[in-house]
């Protein structure tokens, strides 16, 4: 059962905004352990898509954009597009188990 | 630029070995913690294991400890994944992945390379 939790299925039309939350416990996002969010494009490998909860890398459109409140975060693509469609997942670090925990995905369809 | 380029999957019987290694190039790996981590056909991501950037840090998953060991050689700029005792549930893509300074993302991926653990 992953230590994150996120729905397990979102879609949206072309041109649409869509907000994908992400649930955590004490032990990741109270202790000082941001979220970071990745893009899985169908076949590849996951991709950092926004890091310390709201800031973007290099390249990443501005149409992704990260939110917190309280023991949640929140990724929002604005603008849909067909090639966002694939499954985003939310990651912080856990201090209990000492490593790193992941959501358990949210597959995107880009009706 | 940053790459990291697994090898070393394939097919295994269950109890076999297998050992992976991740290349990393275009940046300077002794100074980066260093993680795998996979993902079971049509499931989520797996943190599996993690080591520090001298080696000093070693940390396992829970499902994995005691069978598989995490190595680097930082003059070779390679990071290993030792897997023994394998099982049919460590069936997964396993991507290695590079921890910036200073932050727990991980913001360089792999390709990934296929373990399959099947009589």
């Amino acid at each position: 059962q992953p230590v994150l939790t996120q729905p397990p299925s979102m879609s949206g039309a072309p041109g649409q905004r869509v907000t994908i939350s992400c649930t955590g416990s004490g032990s990741n996002f109270g202790t000082g352990y941001d979220i970071h969010w990745y893009q899985q494009l169908p076949g590849t490998a996951p991709k950092l898509l926004i890091y310390d909860y709201t800031d973007r890398p290099s390249g990443v459109p501005d149409r992704f954009s990260g939110s917190r409140s309280g023991t949640s975060a929140s990724l929002a693509i604005s603008g849909l597009q067909a090639e966002d469609e694939g499954t985003y997942y939310c990651q912080s670090y856990d201090s209990s188990l000492s490593g790193w925990v992941f959501g358990g995905g949210t597959k995107l369809t880009v009706l | 630029q940053v790459q990291l380029v697994e090898s070393g999957g394939g097919l295994v019987t269950p109890g076999g070995s297998l050992r992976l290694s991740c290349e990393a190039s275009g940046f300077t790996f002794s100074d980066h913690y260093m993680t795998w981590i996979r993902q079971a056909p049509g499931k989520g991501l797996e943190w599996v294991s993690a080591i520090g950037s001298s080696g000093s840090y070693i940390s396992y998953a829970d499902s994995v400890k005691g069978r598989f060991t995490i190595s680097r050689d930082n003059a070779r700029n390679s990071l290993f994944l030792q897997m023994n005792s394998l099982r049919a549930e460590d069936t997964a893509v396993y991507y290695c992945a590079r921890r910036p300074i200073y932050n727990w993302n991980l913001d360089y991926w792999g390709q990934g390379t296929l373990v399959t653990v099947s009589s």
